[in-house]
């Protein structure tokens, strides 16, 4: 198994670019999420979903939009890039309910927004 | 609204002597309760949960940690610390009957001298 896998690993973004982030695991869990990762903040939470076609948002869901159209994808999208999402991007998995629940984290996207 | 405090931004300890890194939240409902580590230039690590039943959980790498309901505490501990041990630590919370939204605290750098 490759686990969770994020691309690209490193991206540099002019104010005003979009792009956007991807992540896959092959384990079949139900639930992805997307964090970002600043110095003194921890990690927040983004956006996540419980299972295809399905989506909430995070703590910190503004200027990034997310779908999930199979259970192995759930790509990260920045419509209009600022230098406040200047971040380290994590994407991770699990399946839901009280067993096995603990979350698998992709080794991160940073992102430098110029 | 759920929240994490990990009151310490560093804990330093030397190697052979036991470590204890800090953690309270605060839930509306049944806490579930995780500590994930973080190595350099790495994703976390799942280290170990709290979901029901016993209030003592043992993880991996020898880390253990107590949930104290009237406390609200989730202190993750280890007998005998190592210099391998030296990382990022997250506590992470989630309501058990609510959202499937993620809390996670602000980390703690444990450094372990030799």
């Amino acid at each position: 198994n490759a686990g969770v896998t994020q691309t690209p690993k490193f991206q540099v973004l002019k104010t005003g670019q979009s792009m956007t982030l991807q992540c896959a695991q092959d384990m079949n869990h139900e639930y992805m999420s997307w964090y970002r990762q600043d110095p003194g903040m921890g990690l927040r939470l983004i956006h996540y979903s419980v299972g295809a076609g399905i989506t909430d948002q995070g703590e910190v869901p503004n200027g990034y939009n997310v779908s999930r159209s199979t259970t192995e994808d759930f790509p990260l999208r920045l419509l209009s890039a600022a230098p406040s999402q200047t971040s380290v991007y994590f994407c991770a998995s699990s399946y839901v309910g009280q067993r096995n629940n603990e979350q698998f984290f992709g080794p991160g996207t940073r992102l430098t927004v110029l | 609204a759920q929240s994490v405090a990990q009151p310490e931004d560093q804990v330093n300890v030397a190697e052979g002597n036991p470590l204890t890194v800090k953690c309270t939240y605060s839930v509306s409902g049944n806490p579930y309760l995780f500590w994930y580590v973080q190595y350099p230039n790495r994703g976390l690590q799942f280290l170990l949960k709290y979901i029901t039943g016993d209030n003592l959980v043992k993880g991996s790498y020898g880390f253990e940690a107590e949930f104290n309901k009237s406390q609200t505490s989730f202190h993750l501990k280890k007998p005998s610390a190592l210099v391998s041990d030296s990382a990022l630590y997250f506590c992470a919370v989630r309501d058990g009957a609510g959202t499937y939204k993620y809390i996670f605290g602000t980390g703690t750098r444990l450094k372990v001298l030799a």
